[in-house]
């Protein structure tokens, strides 16, 4: 069993709606990040976080260091937010541990 | 250009060559990552230096892999006698501008794409 879940593994929305991802682990972590990565393979750091909230434009990250449980929030979704986000965790010293991925399609 | 560049981009080797992959971290950057993507799947970790000393190679798969940072910037992944298995993008990242490297953001190079016939 991976210690990094994502869920769902796909997701697809129409131009505005609200979209979920959502991120569990299950060992120990010092932080946690969110990264997108766009067709071709870039992949761009989003948040990174050990608790609480961030926010970035219509993005907003959450953690829940008790439950081990992440969110990615995408308000007013827009086609160019459709990519593969990634969960990943951090167990120390920067050493991330990946989950497998959502890829988000956003349909005009 | 301040990012994390990799080269080649791209490289097709036949089973058995040797490939040397190469990655420039951003400058000044103390920490450095090798990541193997497989097709589909999230990246896995390879291998981790901190100036030039490689603290964590746990994550290469095999003896066929080494990865050196003789001088504390670029640095490269080789994979010998290659494998149809090594097939994937082979992403470099580096982070923290200081010795402590938890919790620093980490920065991502376009990656290599390894393909193997």
């Amino acid at each position: 069993k991976n210690e990094v879940e994502q869920s769902p593994q796909n997701l697809t929305a129409q131009e505005g709606e609200f979209i979920t991802i959502n991120c569990s682990y299950s060992v120990g972590i010092s932080a946690l990040h969110w990264l997108q990565q766009h067709p071709g393979g870039g992949i761009v750091s989003l948040f990174m976080l050990s608790s609480g909230k961030k926010k970035h434009g219509r993005l907003i990250a959450t953690i829940n260091i008790q439950e081990k449980h992440s969110s990615l929030h995408i308000t007013a979704s827009h086609p160019r937010d459709s990519a593969v986000y990634i969960c990943a965790v951090d167990r120390s010293w920067g050493k991330l541990q990946f989950g497998a991925g959502t890829q988000v399609v956003v349909t005009p | 250009g301040a990012g994390v560049s990799q080269s080649p981009r791209y490289k097709v080797a036949k089973r058995g060559q040797d490939v040397a992959l190469r990655c420039d971290p951003i400058s000044g950057h103390v920490s450095l990552f090798w990541y193997q993507q497989a097709l589909g799947q999230g990246p896995e970790f390879l291998t981790y230096f901190q100036n030039e000393a490689q603290l964590d190679k746990s994550g290469l798969p095999s003896d066929r892999f080494f990865a050196e940072r003789p001088e504390g910037s670029v640095s490269t992944l080789k994979i010998q006698r290659t494998q149809q298995e090594d097939s994937a993008v082979y992403l470099c990242a580096s982070s923290s501008p200081r010795r402590q490297t938890a919790n620093y953001e980490q920065y991502f190079g376009p990656g290599t794409r390894l393909t193997v016939t």
